[in-house]
């Protein structure tokens, strides 16, 4: 079965500090990875997806993630933090199940930005 | 415009009553969804339609069903709520697994 860890549950940051957020996933066949950010009462806002090729992707804000098949991770970093980085923060891979596609997700990674 | 769009947003009632959720999508995708985020965030896959057919039912209780009149549009409707039917549900487009899903702001469903 798929399957995303985050094992972060939180993480505490100085604003200006480098960020990263650490995602491990399950999954047979090729993985389709994606990150996505919730902010508090939003929905969820695409960051960046990994489907084939360059194994490191850039998203939008300023983030980047690094496709390690050898590890089965898909780590998002940022290399300087702004206060509005504040969120939660899901990895999620996308699996293609018996009769259709889904997405399954990490329990999400909640980023906390000090001044 | 936008993309994925959820009505209402906030939705308070009591047990036992029935409340429906509209969502509507205008990205002209052929899959829609519905996911479910407890009170830990986290967040599940409930249905999937594809062109108004459901593909994905994942072991959710036969209270909650799904409608799609057309392609745009996926509808929740629940019976007797329950207490523990209180969380937050996003709908959410996409075209196929290899491009990501679009997803719509949320609606919080209290069950008091």
């Amino acid at each position: 079965a798929q399957s995303v860890t985050q094992p972060d549950i939180h993480i505490t940051v100085s604003e200006g500090a480098s960020l990263e957020l650490r995602c491990n996933y399950s999954y047979g066949a090729t993985p389709y990875l994606f990150w996505y950010v919730q902010s508090p009462g939003q929905g969820l806002q695409l960051l960046l997806k990994y489907f084939s090729g360059d194994t490191l992707v850039q998203g939008i804000k300023g983030f980047e993630a690094e496709f390690k098949r050898s590890q089965s991770s898909f780590n998002l970093r940022k290399p300087s933090v702004h206060w509005s980085d504040a969120a939660e923060y899901f990895c999620a891979v996308g699996a293609q199940g018996e009769y259709g596609n889904k997405l399954v997700f990490g329990a999400g990674t909640i980023l906390r930005v000090k001044s | 415009d936008t993309a994925v769009s959820q009505t209402p947003k906030y939705l308070v009632t009591q047990m036992g009553n029935d409340k429906s959720i509209k969502c509507e999508q205008n990205l002209g995708h052929d899959t829609m969804y519905w996911y479910k985020q407890d009170s830990k965030k986290f967040l599940k896959i409930m249905f999937s339609y594809n062109n108004k057919e459901l593909i994905i039912n994942e072991t959710v209780p036969n209270r909650f069903s799904p409608k799609s009149p057309d392609k745009a549009h996926l509808n929740l409707h629940i019976n007797s709520l329950e207490l523990g039917d209180s969380a937050v549900y996003f709908c959410a487009s996409s075209q196929d697994r290899r491009t990501e899903a679009f997803f719509g702001q949320g609606t919080r469903l209290t069950v008091v």
